[in-house]
């Protein structure tokens, strides 16, 4: 199985920061990363999928990148309704895992 | 609107069977993979496994592969997971999901006598 290795497990920031948080990948996953974010009682919501590319609907200040092994999460200026938990989910082979998670505070 | 709507969840024994449902709506269901995502009591999220469009094949974790059984009825717009042998560790929200994306809003299940 490809093990996502996720960091950071927390983050906490202001309003208006710019964060970003990291899935490392076992073995090569050619771009076929997916980043969720979900908030207390919700179910995931998709921002990102194919590492980059940004799903209808979600703010422009979410953008992802990487490539290989090594994939992040950017989310520039920081509103108070990003407080949530992050997700990544590789769908390049068979079982797709999830990282482990960031639980993302704003101060 | 794209709907994905879980049933069946509740307490159930240890030991015993339950079978969950999402139902599918606002979109052409027989056109998408559809999978299945759990998720213990403040934990993070477990992929259970994804069935093709017709039924011809189907992936799960190897972990859950000898109690958990995935199908679909495409007439119905209903997708299914049977579980079976149930212990604590299968204390979860159990997600139906279209591919990547949506995601069904939950149902519980949780095993205890």
């Amino acid at each position: 199985d490809i093990q996502m290795t996720q960091s950071p497990a927390s983050l906490s920031a202001s309003l208006g920061e710019t964060v970003s948080i990291e899935c490392l990948a076992s073995e090569d996953i050619y771009n076929n990363l997916a980043w969720y974010q979900q908030k207390p009682g919700k179910s995931p919501q998709l921002l990102i999928y194919y590492a980059s590319s940004l799903q209808d609907g979600v703010p422009s200040r979410f953008s992802g990148s990487g490539s290989g092994t090594q994939y992040s999460l950017k989310i520039n200026s920081l509103e108070s309704e990003d407080a949530a938990t992050y997700f990544c989910l590789q769908d390049s082979e068979y079982p797709r895992t999830f990282g482990g998670g960031t639980k993302l505070e704003l101060k | 609107e794209v709907k994905l709507v879980e049933s069946g969840g509740g307490l159930v024994q240890p030991g015993r069977s339950l079978k969950l449902s999402c139902a599918a709506s606002g979109f052409n269901f027989n056109d998408y993979w559809m999978g299945w995502v759990r998720q213990a009591p403040g934990k993070g999220l477990e992929w259970i496994g994804e069935i093709n469009k017709d039924s011809s094949t189907i992936n799960y974790t190897p972990s859950l592969k000898d109690k958990f059984t995935i199908s679909r009825d495409n007439a119905q717009n209903t997708l299914y997971l049977q579980m079976s042998k149930l212990g604590s560790e299968d204390t979860a929200i159990y997600y139906c999901a279209r591919e990547i994306s949506p995601w069904g809003q939950g149902v519980m299940v949780t095993v205890s006598s």
